[in-house]
């Protein structure tokens, strides 16, 4: 069955760095595109960047772009997310989850459990 | 970008009545290959969220049939014939069209009164 497993999260002072890991299993990583989602405390789903099935593609959302970097390694079948810069605003669960990809995205059927970023003083 | 506008922002529903919930984008999710990629999510208390349509009206395996979906261009609606209490929850229309970025609605919160 589909797993998508991530890890990395904690508390981070603000400016401070982390790396979010995303292991999946379950289904043939390299044939789909990855993406993180981040959901703040009380809020909504927000989009945070994708990743292409051979990662030669990546695209972020503005609120991330500059500071955030998605990778994958497909022989090790994981998803990253190396996160700099942080802000308060950042703080959120994060999810990675899985997306066909057909010139538009399908919604993402597959999603992990979440691992929850903290940014504070 | 495009803005996805959900309404009502709070549902509440007696047990076994139907739930209408709408999405609203600012541009016609209508792609070039002749699909309409609004996608709808379920997110129960305490649980990622799952998706229960995609290409506005196309249910997935294990969503049962009293989920539904339709619509067109830039209004689309998630309805529920008789609501369970198993429903409760948060509910996402998103578009998958017009990215980067992709854009989720802002949930409706269904509750059972």
């Amino acid at each position: 069955q589909v797993q998508l497993v991530e890890s990395g999260g904690g508390v981070v002072q603000p400016g401070g760095s982390l790396r979010l890991s995303c292991a999946a299993s379950g289904f043939t990583f390299r044939g789909y595109g990855m993406h993180w989602v981040r959901q703040a405390p009380g809020k909504g789903l927000e989009w945070v960047a994708v990743i292409w099935q051979d990662g030669s593609k990546k695209y972020y959302a503005d609120s991330v772009q500059g500071r955030f970097t998605i990778s994958r390694d497909n022989s090790k079948n994981t998803l990253y997310l190396q996160m700099d810069s942080l802000r308060a605003e950042d703080t959120a669960l994060y999810y990675c989850a899985r997306a066909l990809y057909n010139g538009a995205w399908y919604g993402h059927d597959y999603w992990g459990q979440g691992t929850l970023v903290t940014v504070s003083s | 970008d495009v803005v996805m506008t959900q309404s009502p922002l709070s549902l509440p529903v007696t047990l076994g009545q139907p739930a209408s919930i709408s999405c609203r984008s600012s541009q016609s999710l209508v792609y070039s290959d002749g699909n309409t990629y609004l996608n709808w999510f379920q997110q129960r208390p305490g649980q990622s969220p799952r998706r229960l349509i995609y290409k506005v009206s196309n249910r997935d395996s294990g969503v049962p049939d009293r989920f539904s979906g339709s619509g067109s261009g830039t209004d689309f609606t998630l309805n529920i014939s008789r609501v369970e209490a198993e429903d409760v929850g948060i509910y996402y229309c998103m578009q998958g069209t017009h990215w980067p970025p992709i854009t989720f609605g802002q949930g409706t919160r269904l509750e059972i009164k």
